[in-house]
Order: C-alpha cells, then structure tokens, then sequence
C-alpha cells in the first residue's frame, strides 16, 4: 500500500517562491508518475505537472515558466518548487501519484494536501 | 473556466440514481479514453472512483459507473445513499502531450 505525505511553507509574500515536498511510503517508488495538483480555496482542481523516478517531467505550460520538479530517489521523495508566487497561487497543493503500467493518466494515491496563502 | 463542463450541483433522494455530465472537446474528452472521476468530501483529498471511462478500482462500489459519448462523459451513482453527498471531479488527458485538465467540480447533495 502506498502513502503520500506532504509539507511545507504555508504563509508566503508575493515574488517568493513556493516550495513542498512529498515523500512516498510503501513498497514501490520506482515505475510510478508522481504529480502536483492544486485546488484554490471553493474552486476545481488544476495539474501543474509531473515527474517519474528517472527525472523525467511534464509540465502544465500555464505554469512551465515558474516551475520545476524534482526527484530524489533515494529518499523516496519529489518535490515542487513555484518561483514568484502571487494571490492567484494560493490554493491547496496536493500530491498525488499513477501507479505503475501503461499511461492511463489518473491518480490513485493521494498526499493530504498543505494549504498555501500568498499574502502581503 | 475550467477546461471541462460540469453542472454546479445534482441532487438525488436516497436509493434513486443521478448522473453527473462532462463536457469536453474533441481534444480531451472525445479523443481519448482517459477520463478518470474523483470524489471528494470537505477538507478531505480526492479519491478516484473511476479510470479509463468506466473501470472501477479495487474496493469502489459497484453503486458507480461511467460511460462516455463523443465529447461528454458521464458519472452514474445508483442506489443513492448518505456518504454519496461530495464534490465530484471529471479529468481527462488532453492533446498529444501529458496535459490532464478537470472539471471544475459538481456538488451532489442527498436529500
């Protein structure tokens, strides 16, 4: 059984940078696409992209210029980091993973989510 | 906006059905096989209940279904009961590229 758990700074000013990480618990990390996933608060859900064990990434193009994700392997744990945030980036940040096979693009591992306000 | 249609909200009484709508484009939605629908309770993260149009994961009831016709896809919920009442999600692969793009949510209230 896989487990998603999440952190990080939920308080930040306009032009910093967001930053969260998720570590994954169970018997498999390797094999599966790792996302971020957004949801601002009373609003739907927004993917902001994705990566697998070997570093490989994709993007939601509104947010490539902001973004990276990284993996660390080792640790079992990838992380997303949003340069120059402002209101509009405020939201509940979810990590959430595909499980191994051929790409059928969903999500069935979920982390807890970490609220994120950008305030002056 | 979001990229994929849902009504804002659907009721139903206990032990009826309802159906929840997805409307895309022949970009996402009617190109692809890939809409998966989530639920989600207040606070809570989402949890999929169906992938690939219509295949249930393990320990989903079978009390929900999908299908999907040219541009619109659709979420079936039979035998309605209580711990039904959530937000629901549709999402779907779009273009050629890794892109997934969501519904922006329908609220189903119990009666």
């Amino acid at each position: 059984q896989v487990q998603l758990q999440q952190w990080g700074a939920g308080l930040l000013k306009p032009s910093e940078t967001l930053s969260l990480t998720c570590a994954v618990y169970g018997w498999s990390f390797n094999g599966y696409y790792w996302s971020w996933i957004r949801q601002p608060p009373g609003k739907g859900l927004e993917w902001i992209g994705e990566i697998n064990h070997t570093g490989s990434t994709n993007d939601n193009p509104s947010l490539k210029s902001r973004l990276t994700i990284s993996v660390d392997t080792s640790r079992k744990q990838f992380s997303l980091k949003l340069r120059s945030v402002t209101a509009a980036d405020t939201a509940v940040y979810f990590c959430a993973g595909e499980s191994p096979g051929s790409r059928r693009y969903f999500f069935d591992h979920w982390g807890q989510g970490t609220l994120v306000t950008v305030s002056s | 906006q979001s990229a994929l249609a849902q009504p804002a909200s659907v009721s139903g009484s206990p032990g009826q059905s309802i159906t929840i709508s997805c409307t895309g484009t022949s970009s996402d939605v009617g190109s692809y096989s890939l809409v998966s629908w989530y639920q989600q309770h207040p606070g809570k993260a989402p949890k999929l209940m169906i992938f690939e149009v219509n295949k249930r994961p393990s320990g989903v009831s079978n009390r929900f279904s999908g299908s999907k016709s040219g541009n619109t896809a659709s979420l079936t919920i039979s035998g309605l009961q209580a711990e039904d009442e959530a937000d629901y999600y549709c999402c779907s692969k779009r273009g050629a590229n890794t892109l997934r793009v969501f519904g922006g949510g329908t609220k189903l209230t119990v009666l």
